[in-house]
C-alpha cells in the first residue's frame, strides 16, 4: 500500500520559516493536502491540491509538490502555529485516502 | 455553515460491533458534490482513514480494515453511519466524520468534533 513519510518533529524559532516535508513514491504525480491539528481539536485543512489555500488560511502558509516530496512552508512562524501537521493524498491503486504520520511543530 | 456531529456509544466490548452516526447540517447530502468519510485517531497517534460513502451509496474502504467496515448513507435523515465489527482494544480511538469535495485533491474541508470510542470489557 502507498505510504507517506513525514519527520516526526520539527523545531523553529518564532519569525523563522518552517518547512515540513512529506515523501512518497512519485508523490508529485498526486495531489497533496495539508492539515493542522492543535491539541484536543479536530484537524483543519491548510492546503488542497498541493498549493491552494482554503478561505481564511493566512498567506504565510504555502505548499509545493514535486518529484517524491511535498512541502508545507510556514513563513514568519508564530507561537500559535505550534501543532501537529499531516499530509494526505489519494492512492488510486488501492482507491483509498492515505495520511502521513504527522509532524509535531514546536515553536520556541 | 456546515456542521458534522458524531454520535454513538463511547464504550464497546471486544468482539462486538462499533456503530457511529454522523449528522450533517447546513448541507444536503443529496447534492452529489461530496464524499462523506470516517477517520480515526488513537490517543497520541496519527490520523487513519477508515472509508467513505458517496451520495449514490458507493463506498471505498481502507484496505487494512476491509472486511470489518461498513459505511452507509441515510439521505432522508442527512446522516451517514459507520459499523466496525469484531473490535479489539486497538480500535480504541477518537473517531471523526468529515466531508471532502469530489474534485480530485480537494481534501477534507469540514470535520466533526470527534467522539472517543473505547474498546474494553
Amino acid at each position: 500500500s502507498y505510504e507517506l513519510t513525514q519527520p516526526p518533529s520539527l523545531s523553529v524559532s518564532p519569525g523563522q520559516t518552517a518547512s515540513i516535508t512529506c515523501s512518497g513514491n512519485k508523490l508529485g504525480e498526486k495531489y497533496v493536502c495539508w492539515y493542522q491539528q492543535r491539541p484536543g481539536q479536530s484537524p483543519v485543512m491548510l492546503m488542497f491540491q498541493d498549493s491552494k489555500r482554503p478561505s481564511g488560511i493566512p498567506e504565510r502558509f504555502s505548499g509545493s509538490n514535486s518529484g517524491d516530496t511535498a512541502t508545507l512552508t510556514i513563513s514568519g512562524t508564530q507561537p500559535l502555529d505550534e501543532a501537529d501537521y499531516y499530509c494526505q493524498a489519494w492512492d488510486s491503486s488501492s482507491a483509498s485516502v492515505v495520511f502521513g504520520g504527522g509532524t509535531k511543530l514546536t515553536v520556541l | 455553515q456546515v456542521q458534522l456531529q458524531e454520535s454513538g456509544p463511547g464504550l464497546v466490548k471486544p468482539s462486538q460491533t462499533l456503530s457511529l452516526t454522523c449528522i450533517v447540517s447546513g448541507d444536503s447530502m443529496n447534492s452529489g458534490d461530496y464524499y462523506w468519510s470516517w477517520i480515526r485517531q488513537p490517543a497520541g497517534k496519527g490520523l487513519e482513514w477508515i472509508g467513505r460513502v458517496y451520495t449514490n451509496g458507493n463506498t471505498n474502504y481502507n484496505p487494512s480494515l476491509k472486511g470489518r467496515v461498513t459505511i452507509s448513507l441515510e439521505r432522508s435523515k442527512n446522516q451517514f453511519s459507520l459499523q466496525l465489527s469484531s473490535v479489539t482494544p486497538s480500535d480504541t480511538a477518537v473517531y471523526y466524520c468529515a466531508r471532502d469535495f469530489i474534485l480530485t485533491g480537494a481534501g477534507f474541508d469540514y470535520w466533526g468534533l470527534g467522539t472517543l470510542v473505547t474498546v474494553s470489557s
